[in-house]
């Protein structure tokens, strides 16, 4: 069974930057996977940030960006903001046709 | 507005069943994959099923195969989810999601594959 990993938690400091990553426990993520990362507030539905490892989406500030680093998928907020605090998660799109999601990191900015 | 409005989430017994519907707007719903997506109490994100544009194909997680079935009315602009034999740990906030179709670029085509439209979600509670 795939499993997709991230951080549970993470803390970075306003104005900082943070790498979140998203690996697999078995291999390694490539943009074959189309990595995807989403951002979720209580009580909201998810907000896409990034898909296809590093394109924004529309809407999205450009201190949100993807990556490949590594063996695992990674996003980078620069310059983070306190409206910055959420839960995010990322996706990856399996060879049998269906999504995984990792079980997603709580950032705190503080 | 383009848009995803789930209904049919609410209080039933274990064993129960349930049936989720999605209601799409203002985008030509046929041409697009769909998908359900759950988040228990606390939890993080889970994908449950897939269908395609036409219905042809479908796929389901392990944690709900044989139990839940995906559709979708393509006249009517809509996806569902019956849910049967309902468990407590099926409790949870279930969204629908659109999957962002693929795109024609100058130099073929780009294939995305990444939910690009949520809906707000519907809660099912399963409890005696």
């Amino acid at each position: 069974q795939t499993v997709v990993t991230q951080e549970a938690s993470f803390s970075v400091s306003p104005g900082g930057t943070v790498t979140l990553t998203c690996g697999l426990s078995s291999g390694s993520v490539s943009t074959t996977y189309y990595p995807s990362w989403y951002q979720q507030t209580p009580g909201q539905a998810p907000r896409t940030l990034i898909y296809n490892t590093n394109t924004r989406s529309s809407g999205v500030p450009d201190r949100f960006s993807g990556s490949i680093l590594g063996n695992k998928a990674a996003l980078t907020i620069t310059g983070a903001q306190a409206d910055d605090e959420s839960h995010y998660y990322c996706a990856l799109y399996m060879a049998s046709g269906f999504w995984v999601f990792g079980g997603g990191t709580k950032l705190t900015v503080l | 507005e383009v848009q995803l409005v789930e209904s049919g989430g609410g209080l039933v017994q274990p064993g129960g069943s349930l049936r989720l519907s999605c209601a799409a707007s203002e985008f030509t719903f046929t041409t697009y994959e769909m998908n359900w997506v759950r988040q228990a109490p606390g939890k993080g994100l889970e994908c449950l099923s897939y269908i395609s544009s036409s219905g042809n194909t479908i796929y389901y997680a392990d944690s709900v195969k044989g139990r839940f079935t995906i559709s979708r009315d393509n006249a009517k602009n809509s996806l569902y989810l019956q849910m049967n034999s309902l468990r407590v740990e099926d409790t949870a906030v279930y969204y629908c999601a659109r999957v962002a179709p693929t795109r024609r670029t100058a130099t073929g085509t780009l294939r995305l594959r990444y939910f690009d439209l949520w809906g707000r979600g519907t809660l099912v509670t399963v409890s005696s």
